[in-house]
């Protein structure tokens, strides 16, 4: 069974950063692209960031450009997402998806001081 | 990138009933759009691939139509646990986008 298991949200301070991960079981891992998708309070869901099997090829939406990373480590079955700068309105809660099919159940991350 | 505009946005209906909902993508998406359920505090659960794939697993009153720009989901005999959100994503373009979402509920 496809089991995505996302952690390391939380409260942080404007500014500040959190890493999340998400650990992966149930299928190769290496063989995926992955990505993560975030829904804000009230709001849509809208993509976020989205890596390669191999971690060779990395996409973000401009909003998150230069302040997040996205990156994987295929020997643990783990995707991570680095947020750096954070500001209020990366207020969500961030799912890791296997691109397209399978998502976890996400986590919230609450940017506020 | 693509927009994604989906109606309704709250429907209200009774154990079942036929219900469809739609999702009209801002130009054509060549038929990749999938469909997904989410319920409060679970994970989003993919329904429906690529129009009209049916997810292993997922019963056969949910099915999928469309093309070009215009596509519909439809629970044919809607069942208690079929309360839920819907949603639409496109992925013929990168990014994916996502329709805003259609919450069905118990009439």
């Amino acid at each position: 069974e496809v089991q995505l298991v996302e952690s390391g949200g939380g409260l942080v301070q404007p500014g500040r950063s959190m890493k999340l991960s998400c650990a992966a079981s149930g299928f190769t891992f290496s063989n995926y692209g992955m990505a993560w998708v975030r829904q804000a309070p009230t709001k849509g869901l809208e993509w976020v960031a989205t890596i390669s099997y191999d971690g060779s090829s990395t996409y973000y939406r401009d909003s998150v450009k230069g302040r997040f990373t996205i990156s994987r480590d295929n020997a643990k079955s783990t995707l991570y997402l680095q947020m750096n700068s954070l500001r209020s309105e990366d207020t969500a809660t961030y799912y890791c998806t296997r691109v397209t099919d399978y998502w976890g159940q996400g986590v919230m991350v609450t940017v506020s001081s | 990138d693509i927009q994604m505009t989906q109606s309704p946005s709250f429907l209200s209906a009774s154990v079942g009933d036929r219900v469809t909902i739609n999702c009209k993508a801002s130009q054509n998406i060549n038929k990749y759009l999938n469909w997904y359920q989410q319920k409060l505090g679970e994970a989003p659960k993919r329904l429906i691939y690529n129009t009209n794939n049916l997810q292993t697993g997922i019963p056969s009153r949910f099915s999928g139509s469309g093309s070009g720009t215009d596509y519909t989901l439809t629970i044919s005999s809607l069942q208690p646990e079929d309360f839920a959100t819907y949603f639409c994503l496109q992925h013929n373009s990168f990014p994916g986008t996502f329709g805003a979402g259609t919450k069905l509920e118990l009439k």
